[in-house]
């Protein structure tokens, strides 16, 4: 079974410049989230989205980081202009919902970010 | 204070002991708890998760909860060199999961 997909793995850009990270969820998976990872910080959810809606971006450093989800199949988060600070691991992750207070989030294999 | 705290380590224990990870969190109003498992470049795994208090196994892991103390913690018997990693506690509450800084620990042969 296909996991959760990412693209592209690694990103290197220069500080100003747009970046877009893409996500395919697993099939069927009707929860996405974005999260970010640094040393400074760990692992921090971003946003996420609900049957293709945002639910909650209160982890949205700001305005320059934008998500969507035009379809059940994939989701963007992009940043604009991007800074030296950005520069992080970021992960997407997908879950089924269920139980609710159980329910698992599978992980992409993350974009590593770099900006000069 | 953090949501959620983990002993940032490393923790170092011999080949065939027992790791013990320690988490607590600050929100009482959590659900579940989930142990995650990431290796160095590769993105988190899931190992177990737990919602009751008292303890839960799953073959060499065992997660056990005391939402009085609000603290969690992962057994992981007869260590193994693969079990080599940072090892993440994460909070669930209204689905959002917070996660700790992480243990890194290193089994030595």
């Amino acid at each position: 079974d296909a996991g959760v997909i990412q693209s592209p793995r690694h990103e290197v850009t220069e500080m100003g410049q747009e970046v877009t990270l893409r996500c395919k969820p697993i099939s069927g998976h009707d929860y996405l989230f974005w999260y970010r990872q640094t040393m400074m910080r760990g692992l921090e959810l971003l946003i996420y989205f609900n049957n293709n809606v945002p639910i909650d971006d209160s982890g949205m450093p700001e305005d320059r980081f934008s998500a969507k989800m035009p379809n059940a199949s994939f989701s963007t988060l992009k940043i604009q202009p991007s800074e030296p600070r950005d520069s992080a691991v970021y992960f997407c992750a997908s879950s089924l919902r269920g139980q609710k207070i159980t329910d698992t989030q599978y992980f992409g294999p993350g974009t590593r970010l770099t900006v000069l | 204070q953090k949501e959620v705290e983990q002993n940032s380590g490393p923790l170092s224990v011999p080949e065939g002991a027992i790791a013990s990870l320690n988490c607590t969190y600050s929100d009482r109003g959590s659900q579940s708890f989930f142990w995650y498992r990431q290796y160095s470049g590769k993105s988190p795994e899931l190992i177990m998760f737990i919602y009751s208090n008292g303890d839960k196994e799953d073959g060499r892991f065992t997660a056990q909860l005391n939402k009085a103390s609000q603290y969690v913690s992962l057994l992981i018997r007869d260590s193994q060199p693969s079990d080599s990693a940072t090892y993440l506690c994460a909070v669930n509450h209204d689905y959002k999961l917070s996660f700790g800084a992480g243990t890194t620990v290193t089994v030595r042969a």
